[in-house]
């Protein structure tokens, strides 16, 4: 079963909105979660590297003001998208790093902004 | 700059041969290799993973090959079935330690498997 969620699977919000979208790992502790973005017919682009109880570490070129990330608990991490615009719209995808050596990543999800 | 390079964007087998997706990496500090599987819409899927003391791995139909001096890696899928036609993204990491760190993804293969 999956050991990773996400919520919303689906959202649509409106230009100059903001969205936030959270990941969950299900059955083990995540000090470290990871969010990526996937455009269509491209690779999985690392935003930033989400850290329990401190701040988040941004890719470059990843505004952190606009992409606002909290790791609040060992299991949770939220990634808030503030003032979205068209261009924003996106498949976003978390993954979370389990003992042992696997990373679990959650289905994923796809924001439109209008 | 691509850390992990498929060059390879897509690739169509029929049903019942070998499908052989390849990775090639050029940062020698990877030392943890990981195999996903992607539909549309949806978060990748874990395969199958190989750390960098082995040159082999395998779990049912798939099997991870490693050639290190090459830095080079492959997944074999035998037989292949119509249900694996995915996307697949080959992942390094230079965090093996006992919690991975980032992975750097390559752009993925799209296989088609076709009765």
């Amino acid at each position: 079963g999956a050991v990773v969620s996400q919520h919303p699977s689906r959202v649509i919000c409106k230009s100059g909105t903001s969205v936030k979208i959270e990941c969950r790992s299900l059955d083990f502790q995540a000090t470290t979660m990871f969010w990526y973005r996937q455009f269509p017919k491209q690779s999985l682009m690392l935003m930033a590297t989400s850290n329990e109880g401190s701040k988040a570490t941004y890719e470059q070129g990843v505004e952190k003001d606009k992409f606002l990330i909290n790791h609040a608990s060992l299991t949770l991490s939220t990634l808030t998208v503030t003032s979205a615009h068209p261009e924003d719209s996106s498949f976003y995808i978390c993954s979370a790093g389990r003992a042992g050596g696997t990373m679990y990543f959650g289905p994923g999800t796809r924001l439109t902004v209008t | 700059d691509q850390q992990v390079k498929q060059n390879s964007p897509s690739l169509s087998v029929q049903e019942g041969r070998i499908s052989i997706l390849n990775c090639d990496y050029t940062n020698s500090m990877f030392d943890y290799f990981l195999w996903y599987k992607k539909y549309p819409a949806e978060g990748p899927t874990f395969l199958i993973s190989i750390s960098s003391i082995k040159d082999k791995n395998e779990d049912g139909r798939f099997t991870v090959f490693l050639n290190k001096s090459a830095k080079h890696l492959s997944l074999h899928i035998v037989p292949s079935q119509p249900g694996d036609s995915a996307v697949y993204f080959c992942a390094a990491s230079k965090d093996r330690g006992s919690t991975l760190g980032r992975l750097y993804f390559g752009r993925g293969t799209q296989l088609t498997v076709w009765p």
